[in-house]
């Protein structure tokens, strides 16, 4: 059964850089048939997709924060991170990782998501 | 890119059916036939119920399904539970840089 995991800080200072990781394990990242993705929730908020990344390190970003984001895949390690520069109180969310379908584009497998809090 | 238009909330007694749309582009939903639900319980990641507009994931019950007229999906619960009262958003395929686009969410409550 395909697993994903966040890990990385719960606190994050305003102007700095929110890096978090997402390991997969019960199969590999390096798959042609899948997308790794990162999608955030503000606290009572939607789902926003951040961006996706495919093995070869092809990149996709939401265009809203194309300017702040780096996804980077680790094949050896069968992770993906994520960069997000310049953090303020509105990137205060869960984070989530996923893997995407990509032949039907669905989200089919999600981590269990991780709070990050931009606060002083 | 502007999300998807979901109603905020959707209301329905148990037994009955309810159905929450999903209006884009062509650009998106109109254009694609890859047209995704979640399911979203308070605190939990989201769940996959639809994928390429009415395909069930393993496991997921009958009583859910999708379909697509022209730039809005919809998605329909029959015979309402009170397990089926949770957030719901749909996403679809968008010829934008960001591959995947999600919808603003409906609350669902069962009465």
């Amino acid at each position: 059964q395909l697993q994903l995991q966040e890990s990385g800080p719960g606190l994050v200072k305003p102007s700095e850089t929110l890096s978090l990781t997402c390991t997969v394990s019960g199969g590999s990242i390096s798959s042609r048939s899948y997308y790794w993705g990162w999608i955030r929730q503000p606290p009572g908020k939607g789902l926003e997709l951040i961006g996706s990344i495919y093995y070869s390190g092809s990149t996709y970003y939401n265009p809203s924060l194309k300017s702040r984001v780096t996804i980077s895949v680790d094949t050896s390690k069968n992770q993906f991170s994520l960069k997000l520069r310049s953090v303020t109180a509105a990137d205060t969310a869960v984070y989530y990782c996923a893997r995407l379908q990509g032949s039907t584009w669905e989200l089919d497998y999600w981590g269990q998501g991780t709070l990050v809090t931009v606060s002083s | 890119q502007s999300a998807l238009t979901q109603p905020a909330s959707v209301s329905g007694s148990p037994g009955q059916s309810i159905t929450i749309s999903c209006t884009g582009t062509s650009s998106d939903v109109g254009g694609y036939n890859y047209v995704s639900w979640y399911q979203q319980h308070p605190g939990k990641a989201p769940k996959l119920m639809i994928y390429h507009v009415s395909n069930r994931p393993s496991g997921v019950s009958n009583r859910f399904s999708g379909s697509k007229s022209g730039n809005t999906a919809s998605l329909t619960i029959s015979g309402l539970q009170a397990e089926d009262e949770a957030d719901y958003y749909c996403s679809s395929y968008t010829t934008s840089s960001a591959l995947v686009l999600f919808g603003g969410g409906t609350k669902l409550t069962v009465l």
